[in-house]
C-alpha cells in the first residue's frame, strides 16, 4: 500500500529564511503527489502537483517541490519565507488502485517568526 | 464561483442523535470524498463516490454512510453519533478519479463535537 511521511510536525524559521518542508512517499508504480495548505480555519488549498511531466514543480505562491524517485523524496521548498506562510502543509498521494483516493501525510505545522 | 460547500460548518450535538453533513459541488465533477482530519493522522478518508450511485467505502468507515443520488451533491450521514466521531471533516470533489492525475478541491471543512 502506498503512504506518506511527513518528517516534523512543527518547523520553524524566520522571516526570509529557507523554508524546506519533508516528504517521502511509498509506491511500487510512479506516483501521483501533491502538496496542499490549510491555512487556520479554512479548507485545504492545492500548492502544486507532480504527475511526472517534470521532476522540478512550481506552485502558487513561491513554493516549489522536486521529484527525486531515488529517494522516494518530494520535499517543498520556498527560498525566502513571508510571515503569511504560516500554515499547516499536507503533502499526499493519490493512489490509482484504490478508488483514487489521497492518501495524507500527518501535516506539518510551518511558523514563520518576525 | 467554483466550488464545494458544506453544511453546517459547526455542530455540536449529543451521543445517538442522528445528523447529516451536506456537500455540494458546481464543478460537475464526477468523484466526491469525505475525509475526516484528526490532529497528528493527517486526513483520512472515509467514504468516496465515482459517480451517481456509486460508492465505496475509504479507510474509517465505521459508523458513516453516504449516498449519491445526485451528481453535485454527496452526504455525510452520521446514524447514531458517538464521542469518537467528533472530529474535523471535508468533503473534496474532482474532475475523475480515472489516472488519478486530477487534484481535488476541497470544501471549508465541518467541525463536528458529539458529547
Amino acid at each position: 500500500a502506498q503512504s506518506v511521511t511527513q518528517l516534523g510536525s512543527h518547523v520553524s524559521v524566520s522571516e526570509g529564511a529557507l523554508v524546506l518542508l519533508r516528504c517521502n512517499y511509498s509506491s511500487s508504480v510512479p506516483p501521483y503527489l501533491f502538496w496542499y495548505v490549510q491555512y487556520p480555519n479554512q479548507g485545504l488549498q492545492l500548492l502544486l502537483k507532480y504527475t511526472s511531466a517534470a521532476t522540478l514543480v512550481k506552485g502558487i505562491n513561491g513554493f516549489e517541490a522536486e521529484f527525486k524517485k531515488s529517494e522516494t523524496s518530494f520535499h517543498l521548498t520556498k527560498p525566502s519565507a513571508h510571515m503569511s506562510d504560516a500554515a499547516e502543509y499536507f503533502c499526499a498521494v493519490r493512489d490509482k488502485n484504490q478508488g483514487g483516493k489521497l492518501i495524507f501525510g500527518q501535516g506539518t505545522e510551518l511558523s514563520v517568526k518576525p | 464561483e467554483a466550488q464545494v460547500t458544506q453544511n453546517p460548518r459547526y455542530l455540536i450535538t449529543v451521543t445517538g442523535k442522528k445528523l447529516t453533513v451536506t456537500c455540494s459541488q458546481n464543478m460537475n465533477h464526477e468523484y466526491m470524498s469525505w475525509y475526516r482530519q484528526d490532529p497528528g493522522l493527517g486526513l483520512r478518508q472515509i467514504y468516496y463516490s465515482m459517480n451517481v450511485e456509486v460508492t465505496d467505502k475509504g479507510d474509517v468507515p465505521e459508523g458513516y454512510k453516504v449516498s449519491r443520488k445526485e451528481k453535485r451533491n454527496f452526504p455525510l450521514i452520521l446514524e447514531s453519533p458517538s464521542p469518537n466521531q467528533t472530529s474535523l471533516y471535508f468533503c473534496a470533489s474532482s474532475l475523475s478519479a480515472q489516472g488519478s492525475i486530477y487534484e481535488q478541491y476541497f470544501g471549508p471543512g465541518t467541525r463536528l463535537t458529539v458529547t
